[in-house]
């Protein structure tokens, strides 16, 4: 096993456009999840899954912003009309969790560089 | 929410001496508490963690302490050497719910001089 894999790692695009990032989880992981790191910030939690159900998402999410799990195994995440303020790396982690409450180890993946024009 | 302050932003050392790296926290039913390493151009990699019924916990060169009452856990690098510079991120976690979120702290680029 890799770890967790992202793709592409970088993305170039114009505002307005859609783009659509995937996310290959360590494969006995059954909690996805994603986050948003700006220049000089600390990741910013997105959304999770555990196994196909999305579970939380945060209200930095707006509705251009579309994750899904759909076989609970890789993940995506879309942006729809992006803006220059989704200029942003995007990070996915993995964890595996038995119950709803104990703390996860999260593996993070190295990330989707977006860059809107 | 939970709110996670980190201190300092950057810090430079010298090879052979420790690194001390701060950080508090607001919600106080949070109980693990991670530290992540992030090179440049590479996700953040955990380095050690610790939960809230422990005090202190100690990997090699790398140790951290949590104190609950104070609201803060420290990381502490002993040795440095060139390859422990990086960002390094505090983290912290309550698992209310059927979330297992983190919240970040700002970041602290470490240096270690020749």
């Amino acid at each position: 096993d890799t770890g967790v894999s992202q793709d592409p790692r970088h993305k170039i695009t114009k505002r307005g456009q859609n783009v659509t990032f995937r996310c290959d989880p360590i494969s006995e992981h059954n909690r996805l999840y994603w986050y948003r790191q700006t220049l000089g910030q600390g990741p910013e939690f997105l959304t999770y899954f555990q196994n196909e159900a999305q579970l939380e998402k945060s209200r930095l999410l707006s509705d251009r912003f579309s994750a899904e799990r759909p076989k609970g195994s890789f993940s995506t995440l879309e942006i729809q009309r992006t803006e220059q303020g989704d200029s942003a790396m995007y990070l996915c982690a993995s964890s595996v969790g038995t119950g709803p409450s104990g703390a996860n180890v999260l593996t993070f993946g190295a990330g989707s560089r977006l860059t809107v024009l | 929410g939970e709110n996670v302050e980190q201190h300092p932003s950057t810090l430079s050392v010298q090879e052979g001496d420790s690194a001390v790296i701060k950080c508090t926290y607001s919600d106080s039913a949070s109980n693990y508490f991670p530290w992540y390493k992030q090179e440049l151009g590479k996700g953040p990699q955990l380095i050690i963690d610790i939960r809230s019924n422990v005090g202190e916990k100690k990997d090699q060169r790398i140790a951290v302490t949590l104190n609950k009452t104070a609201k803060h856990f420290s990381l502490h690098i002993t040795e440095t050497q060139p390859e422990d510079s990086a960002v390094y991120f505090c983290a912290a976690s309550s698992n209310t719910g059927t979330a297992s979120k983190l919240t970040f702290g700002t970041g602290t680029r470490l240096q270690v001089t020749l």
